[in-house]
């Protein structure tokens, strides 16, 4: 059972223009949200997270909104450069536990066109 | 600082071989984890370390051992493993567990089993 969704395997978008990549969960339980970006042969780098007390955070190009109630999240990146071009991966968590176990969802290709 | 090294970058091995994988981190980080990532797969969590003491362990199998010496060592052991252990080994540290904190991953260890 896929927790967390990325439906988009791929998004391409020009240099300068919006990426808005996209998220859902099905876990009412998460309460703590993170998007990564992976190039490949590297690990994951850790971009912007989200607390489920707030419905936006923002840091620099890159602003994250949570909508709790239809269980979505987006990573919105303005402008886009080329080197934005990598998968990008949304995690979720639940926190107060034993554990910060991360649920990832299955990535999305962006290529940012120069 | 948020840099999470990993020894060593590749690693071949036969299903008769032992070997160890090997994590550090300096920023005072107190969880550190264990991932598999397979090809075009969201990364899994393996195992938690919290307060050098394993708190999590994602039913893996008893091939793969994990260890931590001190708050910023954190060692794989493996032994007798399979082809389809072949995959990016990642290891990530956190403040502690239990809060909304982000997880920094180190590039991986890329693991071929022959």
């Amino acid at each position: 059972d896929q927790q967390v969704k990325q439906n988009s395997p791929s998004l391409s978008v020009q240099e300068g223009r919006i990426s808005i990549l996209n998220c859902d969960y099905t876990n009412s339980m998460f309460d703590y949200f993170l998007w990564y970006k992976k190039y490949p042969a590297e690990g994951p780098t850790f971009l912007i997270s989200i607390s489920s007390i707030k419905d936006k955070n923002e840091d620099g190009r890159f602003t994250v909104f949570l909508n709790k109630s239809a269980k979505h999240l987006s990573l919105h990146i303005v402008p886009s450069q080329p080197g934005d071009s990598a998968v990008y991966f949304c995690a979720a968590s639940t926190t107060g536990g034993a554990t910060n176990k991360l649920i990832f969802g299955t990535g999305t290709l962006l290529a940012v066109q120069p | 600082d948020t840099e999470v090294t990993q020894t060593p970058k590749h690693l071949v091995m036969g299903m008769t071989n032992k070997k160890s994988l090997k994590c550090e981190q300096h920023m005072g980080h107190r969880a550190m984890y264990w991932y598999k990532q397979k090809a075009k797969k969201p990364p899994e969590l393996m195992f938690v370390y919290s307060y050098e003491k394993l708190s999590i362990n994602e039913s893996v199998p008893s091939r793969f051992s994990p260890e931590c010496p001190n708050s910023s060592l954190l060692n794989l052991h493996l032994h007798a493993l399979q082809p389809e252990d072949s995959a990016l080994y990642l290891c990530a540290s956190s403040q502690v567990v239990g809060l909304s904190t982000e997880q920094y991953f180190g590039p991986g260890t890329r693991l071929t089993v022959t």
